[in-house]
C-alpha cells in the first residue's frame, strides 16, 4: 500500500511569490491535513479537508489556503510568501471511520523563502 | 496557549536502559493520545496511542502510560537502541474528529 506522497520535496522561493504543494492521501483515506513545523514550534495545525470539504482550519492567515479534489488529493497554496513561511510542510491522511485516528504523514516538502 | 507540553527538549539515554519520554496537557476534553517518531528530512511516523479509557498500552518495546487526573501521559522504551534516536512527538485529539494537537518534541539520543 503507497504511503502519503507529498510533491515537491524541495522548493526555494524570494518573497512575495505563491507557491503550491501537493498532497497524495493513502489510498481509501478521505481527510487530509497539513501541518507547518518550524525549529522550536513543533508541528502546527494549518487545515484539514474531507470530502472535498474544509473541516478544519488552524490560526494562520488567509495567505494559507488549501483544496481537496475528488480523488481526495489536496494542495495547498501559499501567497506572498514571507521569510518566515520557510518551513517544512506535512501532509496527513487519516482514514476517519471512527474506528482509528492515526494520521499518516508524508515526507514534507522542505519550503525555503529567501 | 499551548494544551500539549513536552518539557523536555531533549533526553540523553545509554544503550539497553529505558528511556521515559513526558508529556502534558492541559484541555481535559482530549480523550485519546498519540506518540509520533520523526527522523530529520522525514514525515512523523505514528508509533503508539492511548484511548482515555485506559491506563496503559504496550506495544514491543513502547509503552505508554495516561494519568487523566494529573493530565499526563509518558511514553516509555526498553530497551532503547541506538535506532530510537529520534525526535518525538506527543499529540492529542478530542475523540478523533478535531486535528492533533502536537507538542514541541523531545530530542532522544540513545548512545551506544
Amino acid at each position: 500500500k503507497a504511503g502519503v506522497t507529498q510533491t515537491p520535496r524541495y522548493l526555494i522561493k524570494t518573497r512575495g511569490q505563491q507557491v503550491t504543494l501537493s498532497c497524495s492521501p493513502i489510498s481509501g483515506h478521505r481527510s487530509v491535513s497539513w501541518y507547518q513545523q518550524t525549529p522550536g514550534q513543533g508541528l502546527q495545525f494549518l487545515f484539514e479537508y474531507f470530502s472535498e470539504t474544509q473541516r478544519n482550519k488552524g490560526n494562520f492567515p488567509g495567505r494559507f489556503s488549501g483544496r481537496q479534489f475528488s480523488n481526495s488529493r489536496s494542495e495547498m497554496n501559499v501567497s506572498t510568501l514571507e521569510l518566515g513561511d520557510s518551513a517544512l510542510y506535512l501532509c496527513a491522511s487519516s482514514l476517519v471511520d471512527g474506528t482509528g485516528t492515526e494520521a499518516f504523514f508524508g515526507q514534507g516538502t522542505r519550503l525555503t523563502v529567501v | 496557549d499551548q494544551q500539549v507540553k513536552q518539557n523536555s527538549p531533549s533526553l540523553s539515554v545509554q544503550e539497553g536502559r529505558i528511556s521515559i519520554l513526558n508529556c502534558d496537557y492541559t484541555n481535559s476534553m482530549f480523550d485519546y493520545f498519540l506518540w509520533y517518531k520523526k527522523y530529520p528530512a522525514e514525515g512523523p511516523t505514528f508509533l503508539i496511542s492511548i484511548s482515555s479509557i485506559k491506563d496503559k498500552n504496550e506495544d514491543g518495546r513502547f509503552t505508554v502510560f495516561l494519568n487523566k487526573s494529573a493530565k499526563h501521559l509518558s511514553l516509555h522504551i526498553v530497551p532503547s537502541q541506538p535506532g530510537d534516536s529520534a525526535v518525538y512527538f506527543c499529540a492529542a485529539t478530542i475523540s478523533g474528529n478535531t486535528p492533533l494537537v502536537f507538542g514541541k518534541g523531545t530530542r532522544l539520543s540513545v548512545i551506544a
